[in-house]
């Protein structure tokens, strides 16, 4: 399977709203609510951030939220801070026991 | 404290073969699955392979198979990755993690255990002649 499309880069200034898209096809993200989200800071191994669509794991802050519509998963930062600046992927269930990854997103807070 | 250390990491010529192992400690390893997901240098990330708790299923990406095998010890808490005919394009950092899952040992949706909930910090692979 093809990777998911996330746009390469984001930005935008302290405290304001950004959203990054994730979008596959019918048979991944459109198919399964199954869609993950992971930060990764460089050189650092990867965080879960959310799971099961919306879902936080414990101790992710409730300003990274999560969302999905069709094909496309959403992953949103309400009130943008410094220390959110980092990369960050996407992924989803892709049926017979895979699982397919975006391309990957940095986000760039001014 | 849930930990994950790879070990086995190195420079191999294309064709030739390596074992990462992979040291579980803080959480109950017999009952959960285990993956590998690799990222090549400045690329993004890519699931390798995956084991069932009790080693009777394996899943791999295409483009591994045949040629990569996981494996698992419970009772050391080891996980493994065996690579042979290894190729220039597996160059990458491959890191051992664990399924989230559901919360039961078994009985988890299967998207549930793509859930990667604790990440090594990583074995670089570089293949080059």
């Amino acid at each position: 399977q093809s990777a998911l499309t996330q746009p390469r880069s984001v930005s935008g200034s302290p405290g304001q709203s950004v959203t990054i898209s994730c979008t596959g096809t019918n048979s991944d993200v459109g198919g399964y609510n199954y869609v993950s989200w992971y930060q990764q800071y460089p050189g650092k191994a990867p965080k879960l951030m959310i799971y099961d669509v919306t879902k936080r794991p414990s101790g992710v802050p409730d300003r990274f939220s999560g969302s999905k519509s069709g094909n496309t998963a959403s992953l949103t930062f309400s009130g943008l801070q410094a220390e959110d600046e980092a990369d960050y992927y996407c992924s989803s269930y892709a049926g017979n026991y895979a699982v397919i990854f975006g391309g990957g997103t940095k986000l760039t807070v001014l | 404290e849930v930990q994950l250390v790879e070990s086995g990491g190195g420079v191999v010529q294309p064709g030739g073969s390596l074992r990462l192992s992979c040291a579980a400690s803080g959480f109950t390893f017999r009952s959960y699955w285990m993956s590998w997901v690799r990222q090549a240098p400045g690329k993004g990330l890519e699931w390798v392979a995956n084991i069932k708790q009790d080693a009777d299923e394996q899943y791999y990406v295409d483009s591994v198979k045949g040629r990569f095998t996981v494996s698992r010890d419970n009772t050391y808490n080891l996980l493994y990755l065996h690579m042979s005919s290894l190729r220039v394009e597996d160059t990458a950092v491959y890191y051992c993690v664990r399924g989230k899952g559901c919360g039961h040992t078994y009985g988890c949706p299967v998207g549930t255990l793509y859930y990667f909930d604790y990440w090594g910090q990583g074995a670089l692979i570089t293949v080059s002649s």
